[in-house]
């Protein structure tokens, strides 16, 4: 089944500890990106790939990494989370960026206390 | 920049009624445009999409027709069911960036 996979769908941590959100497609799809999702807010961007070593920020990049390494995959890192990060984030991919659909994940609830 | 404005929510209707939620964008050029529906616990999904003047995006009983006069592509349904109860986003490609703009969501709820 064709699917961008998100781990974990929940996480709670404290302020500082370094955590890691893996997502990975399964859909050969060269375009990958990240968005948060916050009331009254809707979705922002924070970081973007268009392929294997390529990536770029968003509108919200900071407090984040990210890596491609390959192309299935593109984790979100936080190094040093912070109350502000907490938020629902989600991973999504497509196979072009111009009038393809994104595929979305089902989504990584943070809380940073 | 490129935007999208979509019309805020919640919304609430009974089951059968017409649905209408209304977007309208800004762009320098000629954008592709999209919905999508995200269902509770659930990642955002597409639900149809238009990539030209006068195309019209249909499924599930929805529609969307692109306006380039009006600069709008509102979002409806005939009859809308329980099972609709989701947030909508307007969401626009303005082609010469990689970002996807999306609305900040319509949230729907359809009672029995």
């Amino acid at each position: 089944e064709a699917q961008v996979t998100q781990n974990p769908r929940y996480l709670i941590t404290v302020t500082g500890k370094k955590l890691t959100v893996t997502c990975s497609q399964n859909m050969n799809h060269e375009y990958m990106s990240w968005y948060r999702q916050d009331p009254g807010l809707g979705l922002r961007q924070i970081y973007y790939s268009m392929n294997v070593e390529v990536t770029d920020k968003g509108d919200v990049p900071e407090g984040y990494k990210v890596s491609r390494k390959e192309k299935r995959n593109f984790p979100l890192i936080l190094e040093s989370p912070s109350p502000n990060q907490t938020s629902l984030y989600f991973c999504a991919s497509s196979p072009q960026v111009s009038d393809s659909p994104l595929h979305f994940g089902n989504g990584t609830r943070l809380t940073v206390t | 920049g490129d935007s999208v404005t979509q019309m805020e929510g919640p919304v609430t209707l009974s089951e059968e009624a017409f649905l209408t939620i209304n977007c309208t964008y800004t762009a320098t050029g000629y954008p592709s445009l999209f919905w999508y529906v995200q269902y509770p616990g659930e990642g955002l999904q597409l639900l149809l999409k238009a990539t030209k003047a006068d195309d019209k995006g249909s499924n599930k009983g929805f529609e969307a027709t692109y306006r380039k006069e009006t600069t709008s592509f509102h979002l409806e349904k005939g009859s809308v069911q329980v099972s609709d109860s989701a947030v909508y986003f307007c969401a626009l490609n303005p082609r010469s960036g990689y970002a996807l703009n999306f609305g900040k969501g319509t949230s729907l709820l359809v009672t029995p």
